[in-house]
C-alpha cells in the first residue's frame, strides 16, 4: 500500500541553524501538507501546497519557514534559523484533490539544543 | 482557541466491549470530520471520515456519528480489540477551494483491557 515517507526520522540541531525536513508524498496525490506536534500538545497545521505554490498557511508558518517541491517526488520544509521552541514532531501529509482524507507520514522528530 | 475538543484524555474499555470516543466542535463552518489513530513514534493513521451532510458512516468495526445541531461527533468501535489501544484524534476541516488544513483535537488515549 502506498505511503508517505519522511527523512530523517530524528534530527538534532543547534539553535540558529538551518534544517531541511524531507517528505515523499504518495505518488498520485497532488495536495501536500506539513503539521507539527509539540510534545504533549495537539497536532497543528503549518502549511499546505498545491501546484507549486502555498495554498494555505497558519499563523505558525512565519518567515522562518519555507516549503518547496524541488523535483517530482520530494516535498521539503525548511526552517531557516531554528529556535528551541521549534522542537517538535513534524508530520508531512498528502491527499487527492476533492477528497478530504489526508495521509500522514511517520514524522521527523526535531530537537533543537 | 479550541475549535475541536476531546474532553476525555483517556478511556479504558474491556476487550470485546464497545469503545465510544467523543468530540465536540465550535466552528459551524466545518464541512467534514475525520478520526485518526496514532501509535507512539508513528504518524496519525486515517480511520474513518464523515461529511457534514451525513449523520452516520460505517466501516467495519468503526462507526462515526455526527450530530450537527449539538456540534458533536463520536467514534464507536465494536468489538474493541487489544490492537485498538492507541491515541485517537478527531480532526475537522472545511472546503476553502484548495489544499485545506485540518484542525485537530488533543486526542483521547484508548486503553483496551484484556
Amino acid at each position: 500500500e502506498p505511503e508517505v515517507t519522511q527523512t530523517p526520522s530524528h534530527q538534532v540541531t543547534q539553535m540558529g541553524q538551518e534544517v531541511i525536513l524531507r517528505c515523499v508524498p504518495i505518488s498520485n496525490h497532488l495536495y501536500f501538507y506539513w503539521y507539527r506536534q509539540i510534545l504533549g500538545q495537539k497536532v497543528e497545521f503549518l502549511v499546505s501546497f498545491y501546484n507549486n505554490e502555498i495554498s494555505e498557511k497558519s499563523e505558525i508558518f512565519d518567515d522562518q519557514f519555507s516549503v518547496e517541491r524541488p523535483d517530482g517526488s520530494n516535498f521539503t520544509l525548511k526552517i531557516r534559523s531554528t529556535k528551541l521552541e521549534d522542537s517538535a514532531m513534524y508530520f508531512c501529509a498528502s491527499s487527492v484533490p476533492v477528497h478530504y482524507e489526508q495521509y500522514f507520514g511517520p514524522g521527523t522528530r526535531l530537537t533543537v539544543t | 482557541d479550541q475549535q475541536v475538543k476531546q474532553n476525555s484524555p483517556s478511556l479504558s474499555v474491556q476487550e470485546g466491549r464497545i469503545s465510544i470516543l467523543n468530540c465536540d466542535y465550535t466552528n459551524s463552518m466545518f464541512d467534514y470530520f475525520l478520526w485518526y489513530k496514532k501509535y507512539p513514534a508513528e504518524g496519525p493513521t486515517f480511520l474513518i471520515s464523515i461529511s457534514s451532510i451525513k449523520d452516520k458512516n460505517e466501516d467495519g468495526r468503526f462507526t462515526v456519528f455526527l450530530n450537527k445541531s449539538a456540534k458533536h461527533l463520536s467514534l464507536h468501535i465494536v468489538p474493541s480489540q487489544p490492537g485498538d489501544s492507541a491515541v485517537y484524534f478527531c480532526a475537522a476541516g472545511y472546503f476553502k477551494g484548495g489544499a485545506d488544513g485540518l484542525t485537530f483535537g488533543k486526542g483521547t488515549h484508548l486503553i483496551i483491557q484484556p
